[in-house]
Parts: structure tokens; sequence; C-alpha cells
């Protein structure tokens, strides 16, 4: 089993609307969770951290509950330019990070 | 945030060739390094990890004679692939992590595409 498990997608939307994507991890001792954006071809770029008390950074919502082991990403008004596969990103402190195999989000005009 | 870059940015080689990727940390010191790599819609894969001055821990099913990887400073860090084989093109990302008290931060190098033929 995958510590850190996304559905692949993709998940094909218009401009304009609202997406969801969702996160599951297995390793119980994970303390720091984030998602990250990876642009076909390019290095993964933080996006944002996720917090349990969930935050918001512009059109992006993010949540984690740590009872269940899950982190969900929400992506409101999507823009052409967020079309990118989304990483769910853990961390156990001192060890590097775990990457989910991401979610390919795909904003159509 | 953080300039981190990657050299060279794709490479294309001939099996059995030794192909050498550099990482510099260019306005920050890198304690630690981390290795990745990423197949084709795949997730990043640790590789191994590096502490300046140590030798790197690999991860289960790395072969430590194959990737070779030098940290002797705190500004670079080197991972060599030694006898390429087709099986071996993937995307490498080099991870460093500052050695600044209290930060965990990991920055990524641009990474390095490289194609066995």
């Amino acid at each position: 089993r995958k510590e850190v498990e996304q559905d692949p997608g993709p998940f094909n939307v218009p401009e304009g609307a609202t997406v969801a994507f969702n996160c599951t991890y297995s390793n119980s001792a994970s303390q720091s969770f984030f998602w990250y954006r990876q642009d076909c071809r390019k290095e993964p770029k933080l996006l944002m951290s996720v917090y349990s008390s969930g935050n918001e950074d512009g059109r992006f919502t993010a949540q984690l509950n740590r009872a269940s082991q899950y982190i969900s990403l929400l992506i409101r008004d999507s823009k052409l330019s967020d079309s990118a596969t989304y990483l769910c990103v853990t961390s156990t402190g001192r060890r590097a990070l775990t990457f989910g195999s991401g979610t390919r989000l795909q904003v159509q005009p | 945030g953080a300039v981190v870059s990657q050299h060279p940015s794709r490479v294309i080689c001939k099996s059995g060739t030794s192909v050498k990727i550099e990482c510099r940390s260019l306005d920050f010191q890198a304690t630690t390094m981390f290795w990745y790599r990423q197949f084709p819609k795949k997730s990043l894969m640790l590789m191994a990890t590096s502490n300046e001055g140590s030798k790197a821990t690999y991860e289960q099913g790395v072969e430590k004679d194959k990737f070779l990887i030098n940290h002797a400073s705190l500004t670079l860090s080197t991972l060599t692939v030694t006898s390429a084989h087709p099986e071996d093109s993937s995307f490498y990302i080099c991870s460093p992590r500052s050695g600044t008290p209290g930060s965990n931060e990991q920055f990524f190098g641009p990474g390095t595409r490289l194609t066995v033929l």
C-alpha cells in the first residue's frame, strides 16, 4: 500500500468551476502536510501547508483530518493556469517529504 | 524562496555510460540533501539522503554502487548514475534542506531528465 494515496484523475473542469482533491496517508507519525503543484516536466512547487484547523490562501482551501488521516484541497473559480498535477505530501519531521503520485487537473476554456 | 540549480537539465546517453548530475544550493547551506527520481505519471520516490561530509543513506531497492552520491560541501551535491541502462531513464530531482535551526523546509532543484538509449 502506498504511503500517500491520491486519485490520479484527470479532473477535467471548465473555467470558474470548483474542484476538490482528496488524499489519504497511512503513516500515523506524519506531522506536517502540504499540497505541492507540479507542472509538466518541472520540479514540484509548494502550494500551501495544511493545518488541522483548515487554512485558506485565496482561491485555495486545505483541510486536514488527523483522525481519518485524510487531507483535502479545494480550488474555487478555477483558472486555466491552475492546470497542473497536485501532489499531496507528508512529512514526519526529520525525514524527507513523502509524495503522493498526484492528481492531474485540466481546466478547460 | 531559495535558489537551487541542477545541471544538466537534460541528458541523453548511451547504455553503459555514466552520467553525473550536479546540484547546487546558491543562497543557503544545505546540510541535508535528498535525491528523488520520478518516472512518468508516478510520484517522486526518495532514492537517498545525504548529510554533508557523511555517506549517503539509500532507500530500499536503490543500489548504492549504481547511484553514487557525493555531498562534499554545504552547497554542492552530485549524483552519478554509473553504467546507465534504459530503465534508469527518469527525472532526477535534488532537494536540499537548510541547516538553519528550526527550519525543515525542503527546496527543489529544477530536475534532470535522463534518457538512456
